[in-house]
């Protein structure tokens, strides 16, 4: 399968619930990105990881705790969420060069809802 | 850091009619400014870009122009169809840190047939 591909595509969970998302990238590309979606608002940036470092984290609460293993994989874990978590989850990837992102690909999102 | 803005956030046009969604950026050291369209239920996707060296760029039916000194850069849809229905979002790449990209809020375009 090609291009970026999320698990699961929907996810309802409790507030002291457990959850994780999955992500996979087939595109070569060395930087993975976490990106939350609410409604009316922009496209939020949560975390940044490159060549398997996370290099930025936009103030995110700890209830959520990323986790790249390798250059295709990433990971969000879920603990103790809120109602207000409630988003769209994407994952994309880009391929960086330097300093700059290149052009972002993303996955199809997984859709969170917290009760 | 960055902050953009778009505007309109709806926006309704007959088939035929062209649409212009607009955005504004805070940071004058960005230097690239993609657009990304994301039809209803699916992920969003790069439909054209422009980098700060050139003023305008075209694709077909959509165009985007780039006024630096006043921070603003616009999409341009000419000869609408209902598939251009869709949230198009703006973005400016972040001239800190790693070079993110910020998006705007978004613009929900319907094209009536």
């Amino acid at each position: 399968e090609t291009g970026v591909t999320q698990t699961p595509r929907h996810l309802v969970m409790g507030m002291t619930n457990k959850k994780s998302l999955k992500c996979e990238q087939h595109l070569g590309h060395n930087a993975m990105y976490w990106y939350k979606q609410s409604a009316k608002k922009p496209l939020e940036l949560m975390f940044v990881y490159s060549l398997e470092e996370r290099v930025e984290n936009n103030s995110v609460p700890s209830r959520f705790s990323p986790e790249c293993p390798n250059s295709s994989h990433l990971f969000l874990h879920l603990h103790t969420l809120q109602p207000e978590d409630s988003a769209l989850y994407l994952c994309a990837s880009s391929h960086l060069q330097g300093f700059n992102t290149g052009e972002l690909f993303f996955g199809e999102g997984s859709r969170l809802t917290v009760l | 850091g960055e902050n953009v803005e778009q505007h309109p956030s709806t926006l309704s046009v007959q088939e035929g009619d062209s649409a212009v969604i607009k955005c504004t950026y805070s940071d004058s050291a960005s230097n690239y400014f993609p657009w990304y369209k994301q039809e209803l239920g699916k992920r969003p996707q790069l439909i054209i870009d422009i980098r700060s060296n050139v003023g305008e760029k075209k694709d077909q039916r959509i165009a985007v122009t780039l006024n630096k000194t006043a921070k603003h850069f616009s999409l341009h849809i000419t000869e609408t169809q209902p598939e251009d229905s869709a949230v198009y979002f703006c973005a400016a790449r972040d001239g800190g840190s790693q070079g993110n990209l910020i998006f705007g809020k978004g613009t929900k375009l319907s094209v009536k047939p």
